[in-house]
């Protein structure tokens, strides 16, 4: 198996411009998350999906950022406008079915700048 | 906020047992303790997890106290590549949030 999947590795933008991120979960996997990585911060849960349904955003940062999940091996998180303290590092993970006490597979992440 | 604290950093030496702690004064009947790891500039890797019982599989073993306040991480003979932030967290059965703290930096030394 490949793992979680991210695209892109590494992206620099604008301040202002759209962003999208990719995530590709492990087959079989119908849990997804999505996570923010800052120095300050340190690793904050952003968005939840249980078969391909948002369960829990409540760690979105605000409106700017959106997340879907249109099948169950696809996901994007988008930033519109994006800003320079939107700069981070961006994971994707995935779990298997039941949210019991199973482990989260990570993906390698995206390194997001924004100038 | 994180229900775990555990040193900031930690140094160990090559083919020598590395002991991470972790403090988790707090915990309930229904949390399990998770350790996770992250090497530099990868996605965090999960390690092991208990809820009372000590547990071991090839990466490492998992010590619960009785009072289950606090564990600790042993990995047997560390090496180089275990060098990386070992995350301590609780986490309550059935749910899906994991809330990451600060976590210990662990160095191994040649």
């Amino acid at each position: 198996d490949a793992g979680v999947i991210q695209s892109p590795r590494h992206e620099v933008t604008e301040m202002g411009q759209e962003v999208t991120l990719r995530c590709k979960p492990i087959s079989g996997h119908n849990s997804l998350f999505w996570y923010r990585q800052t120095m300050m911060r340190g690793l904050e849960l952003l968005i939840y999906f249980n078969n391909n349904v948002p369960i829990d955003d409540s760690g979105m940062p605000e409106d700017r950022f959106s997340a879907k999940m249109p099948n169950a091996s696809f996901s994007t998180l988008k930033i519109q406008p994006s800003e320079p303290r939107d700069s981070a590092v961006y994971f994707c993970a995935s779990s298997l079915p039941g949210t019991g006490d199973g482990e989260q597979f990570f993906g390698p992440g995206t390194r997001l700048t924004v100038l | 906020d994180a229900k775990t604290t555990q040193p900031t950093s930690m140094d160990c030496a090559e083919g020598r047992a590395a002991n991470l702690p972790c403090n988790h004064s707090t915990i309930s009947g229904n949390e399990y303790v998770y350790w996770y790891r992250q090497i530099h500039s990868q996605g965090p890797q999960y390690i092991i997890h208990g809820l009372k019982n000590n547990e071991t599989n090839e990466m490492a073993s998992l010590i619960i106290t009785e009072d289950r306040k606090s564990s600790t991480l042993i990995l047997p003979h560390a090496t180089l590549r275990d060098t990386a932030v070992y995350y301590c967290i609780v986490r309550t059965s059935g749910t899906y949030k994991y809330i990451f703290g600060t976590g210990t930096r662990l160095k191994v030394l040649a």
